[in-house]
């Protein structure tokens, strides 16, 4: 199947641990990006990279970190995991850098911090 | 700054009568308009993207209208089903943005009831 895939589906973590939620594309997309959706239900961006550079860095604190070793594959890390942090991370691709062809996203993992 | 707003946030309606979902944006320079559906615990499905020069994209029972100077899409869901029942989120890219985001609407929770 084609798709956006996500690991872990759900993740449950007590305070101050280090974490990470990885994703692969397989459409052959040129941009990969990460989205949180908050308690409220509100999607917003946190980072963006296309061809495995960091294209789109919104106000996300320095405890999460990105990276992304091929154009296939961009992982979120997250440090010093807080109260806070708990959401749905999705991540999504585009078939180019502007989005033109629309976007794709993965099935989302919720983040539970305790 | 962009918002996007969508109106109603919840609605309820019986099987068979046709779903009319708004979104408004209050800067006009988009770049498209996506549609996503979101089911509980899962990702976002993509619906139909609209593009800036377009007024209107279908999609067997769904059609969506895009009025940029108005800063209004309008999503119809003819002949609803159960099935039907989901959040829809409605999405904007900005022409002012280099590389493409996607900015969100709060999204509306639909429920067909059988």
């Amino acid at each position: 199947d084609t798709a956006v895939s996500q690991t872990p589906k759900y993740l449950v973590t007590q305070m101050g641990n280090d974490k990470s939620i990885k994703c692969e594309q397989n459409l052959g997309h040129d941009t990969m990006y990460w989205y949180k959706q908050d308690s409220k239900k509100f999607l917003k961006i946190m980072f963006s990279y296309n061809n495995k550079e960091l294209i789109i860095n919104e106000t996300v604190p320095n405890r999460f970190s990105p990276k992304s070793p091929d154009k296939a594959h961009l992982n979120l890390h997250i440090n010093s995991l807080e109260l806070g942090d708990s959401a749905v991370y999705f991540c999504a691709s585009s078939q180019d850098g502007r989005g033109f062809y629309g976007y794709t996203f993965g099935s989302g993992t919720r983040l539970t911090v305790v | 700054k962009q918002e996007v707003t969508q109106i109603p946030a919840a609605l309820s309606v019986p099987e068979g009568e046709n779903l009319v979902l708004n979104c408004s944006f209050t800067d006009s320079a988009i770049y498209n308009l996506q549609w996503f559906r979101q089911d509980p615990g899962k990702g976002l499905t993509s619906l139909l993207l609209i593009q800036s020069s377009q007024r209107e994209q279908t999609s067997g029972r769904l059609n969506a209208s895009l009025d940029k100077s108005s800063g209004r899409s309008t999503l119809y869901i003819a002949a609803s089903q159960p099935g039907d029942s989901a959040t829809y989120l409605c999405a904007v890219s900005m022409t002012t943005d280099s590389w493409g985001k996607l900015q969100f609407g709060a999204g509306t929770q639909v429920v067909v009831t059988p």
